[in-house]
């Protein structure tokens, strides 16, 4: 199954923050993060593996929660340049099979 | 040179004809992945290619046929398409190891944006 992501869509003004959600219904090995702006291919961001790391680059890092099956992408000080749909994608075992989520759009404003 | 490569950009096709995608990987990448992207949709995942061999079919209609002759290069010929298969055709490829596995990132192409008349 699509892993579900939140919120849909969110507006921001320069330097604000924002998070965004992933939550599959199964298991999973590894979530990845990838951002599309629009008429572009999609970019990709950070893996997080199983055991709940957190990983960084520059003002964007990630959590993952095995248990909850949850990860979280955190955006601070957010710039025009993060402006796109975000994507997590998840691999339920050993496998390179991505299944991605449903997206968010973020925008944000100067 | 682009590490993901994808010709045609743009291409117009009727229900009747027969066409092809083709990607081309610059990246020394064992893995090659089709993606479809509807408007309104996530990606959606067709095939899967791990080492020149088929590793994944997600349920795609045979109306859409993959082929992989190497490491380098993957096609989906399409034929007889419908409406429904207007969408957005994306290209990627990555790192796996010889079971499949995968924790890389996989690099996206530009896409074919394909329209059905």
């Amino acid at each position: 199954q699509q892993p579900v992501q939140s919120p849909q869509a969110v507006i921001l003004r320069e330097g604000e923050d924002a998070v965004i959600n992933c939550s599959s219904s199964k298991a999973l090995y590894s979530v990845h993060w990838y951002r599309q702006k629009h008429g572009e291919a999609p970019v990709f961001l950070m893996i997080l593996l199983k055991g709940g790391e957190q990983k960084g680059h520059e003002k964007i890092s990630a959590s993952f929660n095995e248990k909850k099956q949850q990860s979280s992408l955190y955006l601070t000080a957010s710039q025009l340049s993060y402006s796109g749909t975000y994507f997590c994608g998840v691999i339920g075992g050993a496998t390179n099979k991505l299944i991605f989520g449903t997206g968010t759009l973020l925008a944000v404003q100067p | 040179e682009t590490g993901v490569t994808q010709t045609p950009r743009h291409l117009v096709m009727g229900m009747t004809n027969k066409k092809s995608l083709k990607c081309e990987q610059h990246l020394g990448h064992n893995a090659m992945y089709w993606y479809k992207q509807s408007a309104k949709k996530p990606l959606e995942l067709m095939f899967v290619y791990n080492f020149k061999e088929q590793t994944e079919n997600n349920s795609v209609p045979s109306r859409f046929s993959p082929e992989c002759p190497n490491s380098s290069h993957l096609f989906l010929h399409l034929h007889t398409l419908q409406p429904e298969d207007s969408a957005l055709y994306l290209c990627a490829s990555s790192q796996a190891t010889i079971r499949g596995g995968s924790n890389q990132p996989q690099h996206f192409g530009d896409g074919t944006r394909l329209s059905i008349l």
